[in-house]
């Protein structure tokens, strides 16, 4: 058990909905990553906040979107929901920024279908 | 486009045997490699790289990085059924207005008692 929470662990949904997933970091760690892993794509790094402020972008599509909270857990907002995002979101927290990288540890993720 | 590319994609062998999974990267503004093990649940972290040539080890993993030839390999000796998972890497990145970083798709190792 790293220490990180995610939920819920699984959700399915329609096509066109809006999900959000939630995060919650190990105690004391101020990062938290967000990862969407599919088969086809593998793992992909989505975006990371720390505290509170937005960090670091990767291939985070403009239908999502991220936040982080001054208790800093952290909402990843999916919107109009396509077959394709089905996939494992992953959440990761560390202690330090990205910038100066530290261990991240991963959460249990949380299963999305789209149907 | 920054890339990751890992090798084998699949290996299989007998407990007790030697492998080496390769990895090789194309990232601007590189800063890092680091190596997971996934098993069923999430990522675990094995190594962060960041220097040539220092190799890293833990117990029977050992992993190293050549900032030159831009791949990095991870060891691992005597191996164990428990030691089957996909194993990961990433090259993390930093500069330019823009951090991050890359996975590439993993090699899946499975270790036959």
């Amino acid at each position: 058990d790293s220490g990180v929470t995610q939920t819920p662990k699984h959700l399915i949904t329609a096509t066109g909905q809006r999900v959000t997933l939630r995060c919650s970091p190990r105690s004391g760690d101020l990062s938290v990553y967000w990862y969407q892993q599919s088969l086809d794509q593998g793992l992909q790094f989505l975006i990371q906040y720390y505290n509170g402020e937005e960090r670091a972008k990767g291939n985070i599509l403009e239908r999502f979107s991220a936040q982080q909270f001054p208790d800093l857990h952290s909402e990843l907002n999916l919107s109009s929901l396509e077959l394709g995002d089905s996939a494992l979101y992953f959440c990761a927290s560390s202690v330090g920024d990205f910038s100066i990288y530290n261990e991240q540890f991963f959460g249990p993720g949380t299963r999305l279908t789209v149907l | 486009e920054d890339k990751v590319v890992q090798s084998p994609l699949s290996l299989v062998v007998h407990e007790g045997d030697t492998v080496t999974l390769n990895c090789s990267y194309e990232v601007t503004n590189f800063r890092s490699l680091l190596w997971y093990k996934q098993e069923k649940k999430a990522p675990t972290f094995l190594f962060m790289l960041t220097s040539s040539g220092i190799e890293k080890k833990s117990g029977r993993l050992s992993s190293i990085l050549d900032k030159k030839e831009l791949f990095s390999i991870l060891n691992i000796t005597a191996t164990q059924t428990g030691d089957s998972a996909i194993y990961l890497c990433a090259s993390t990145y930093s500069g330019g207005g823009a951090d991050g970083l890359t996975f590439g798709k993993g090699t899946h190792l499975i270790i036959q008692p």
